[in-house]
């Protein structure tokens, strides 16, 4: 595998289901981002990670909760979603001296039903 | 704060012809630029890139991009549009350093006619 991968592709859970979505970059990278794709907005930045420390958390809900084992993957643990938290969530890779690079992984397509 | 404006939401152009789409930003030091694309059903690609130098880029897939400060612009070009350049177009600024995300316009959406 090269570049970022994330899974699932596709996830549909119900508004009291728990799950996660994983992403892995291959590129020695040591900053990982995971941000929301709605529609007819633009991107919004969730968290960012640095040498797996947080650094970032936008005003994101706690429903949304973040983990980096280490600096190639990154997990988003999901818990009691609403509806309007149905979107494209893509996680992205960089180096931390050049933090605006950023890689981008296909995304996780999530629908809360 | 930061903040990039894509005017166009939809653009069509028929294949062969030339392009250009619209970014405008907002950034109080020299920003960096970028422009992405997005293929349904994919994630970002980056397209090109501006940090400082020469203010007209190059990037892949026969894309450019040109810097003019006083305009506050960074719009992109192509020269031919071929079919396959048909998906969701995206600007963005970041603050140039530290751990810190980019900030995105809307995209602008191009369809391509035969």
């Amino acid at each position: 595998e090269t570049g970022v991968t994330q899974t699932p592709r596709h996830l549909v859970m119900g508004m009291t289901n728990k799950k996660s979505l994983k992403c892995e970059q291959h590129l020695g990278h040591n900053a990982m981002y995971w941000y929301k794709q709605s529609a007819k907005k633009p991107l919004e930045l969730m968290f960012v990670y640095s040498l797996e420390e947080r650094v970032e958390n936008n005003s994101v809900p706690s429903r949304f909760s973040p983990e980096c084992p280490n600096s190639s993957h990154l997990f988003l643990h999901l818990h009691t979603l609403q509806p309007e938290d149905s979107a494209l969530y893509l996680c992205a890779s960089s180096h931390v001296t050049d933090t605006d690079t950023q890689y981008f992984g296909p995304g996780t397509r999530l629908t809360v039903l | 704060a930061q903040s990039v404006t894509q005017p166009d939401i939809h653009i069509t152009v028929s294949e062969g012809a030339s392009l250009e789409l619209r970014c405008n930003y907002s950034y109080g030091a020299t920003p960096y630029l970028f422009w992405y694309v997005q293929s349904p059903g994919q994630g970002l690609q980056l397209l090109l890139k501006y940090f400082s130098g020469d203010t007209l880029v190059q990037g892949i897939k026969g894309f450019e991009a040109e810097f003019k400060r006083s305009q506050s612009s960074f719009n992109l070009r192509k020269p031919s549009v071929h079919w396959s350049d048909a998906a969701e177009y995206f600007c963005a600024v970041g603050n140039g350093g530290g751990a810190d995300g980019l900030t995105f316009g809307k995209g602008t959406h191009l369809i391509i006619q035969p």
